[in-house]
């Protein structure tokens, strides 16, 4: 079964507008990744977030983790028409694999 | 190389037949993954290699789906006897095996099955 499973499935903003996904998982994790894929080719590592913890931020990305709600969220900042593509969370749980969500896919309109 | 390396990056093939696809992990990395995507789907884990130890096979779908890692290095996935449901992106990537590490993914290969 899935472990993360991604919030809204699909989001459409216009650009400069604030996009957040959110994310929930079942089972105690060591870390939290977020992925991005374009045209559904290779994930490109965004973030990492460890179980400890709370808010993490890169650039326009902003991370937070709430692991008594087991969730997480993914906030992009003034959004750019280039930010259009799916958006995945990962979770490690120590079995040395990432377990991967559905995604979110976002579109930013010009 | 630089990143990880798959190939081929598109395959069609025949349902029934065999067919191998390729990772060439990055340089230095003991660690291997494969994953699977249906098209607008989540990744779905196949197998993970990390070094000599024995692989965690637990995401391969049938007995048909195999896959290896000669000299640590390069894994072939292997699926026998190709259906229509087989049809879908296989990602593999790699990383260094320490915890939290991040994981690098290959460009993928497109199967089609006919």
């Amino acid at each position: 079964s899935q472990q993360g499973e991604e919030d809204p499935q699909a989001l459409s903003i216009q650009e400069g507008e604030n996009a957040t996904m959110n994310c929930s998982y079942k089972t105690s994790i060591n870390n939290l990744q977020w992925y991005r894929q374009n045209s559904g080719r290779g994930l490109v590592h965004l973030i990492l977030i460890r179980s400890n913890e709370r808010e993490k931020h890169s650039g326009r990305l902003r991370v937070t983790l709430d692991t008594s709600k087991k969730s997480s969220s993914l906030l992009i900042t003034a959004s750019r028409a280039a930010d259009t593509a799916s958006y995945f969370c990962a979770t490690d749980a120590g079995a040395q694999k990432l377990v991967f969500g559905q995604g979110t896919r976002l579109t930013i309109n010009p | 190389g630089a990143g990880v390396s798959q190939s081929p990056s598109n395959k069609v093939t025949e349902k029934g037949k065999d067919v191998e696809l390729r990772c060439d992990p990055i340089s230095g990395h003991t660690a291997l993954y494969w994953y699977r995507q249906s098209l607008g789907q989540g990744l779905e884990f196949l197998i993970y290699f990390q070094g000599n130890s024995a692989p965690d096979k637990s995401g391969l779908p049938s007995d048909r789906f195999s896959a290896e890692r000669t000299g640590g290095s390069v894994s072939t996935l292997t699926i026998q006897r190709t259906q229509q449901e087989d049809s879908a992106v296989y990602l593999c990537a790699s990383s260094l095996v320490i915890s939290g590490n991040t994981i690098y993914f290959g460009e993928g290969s497109w199967l089609t099955v006919v």
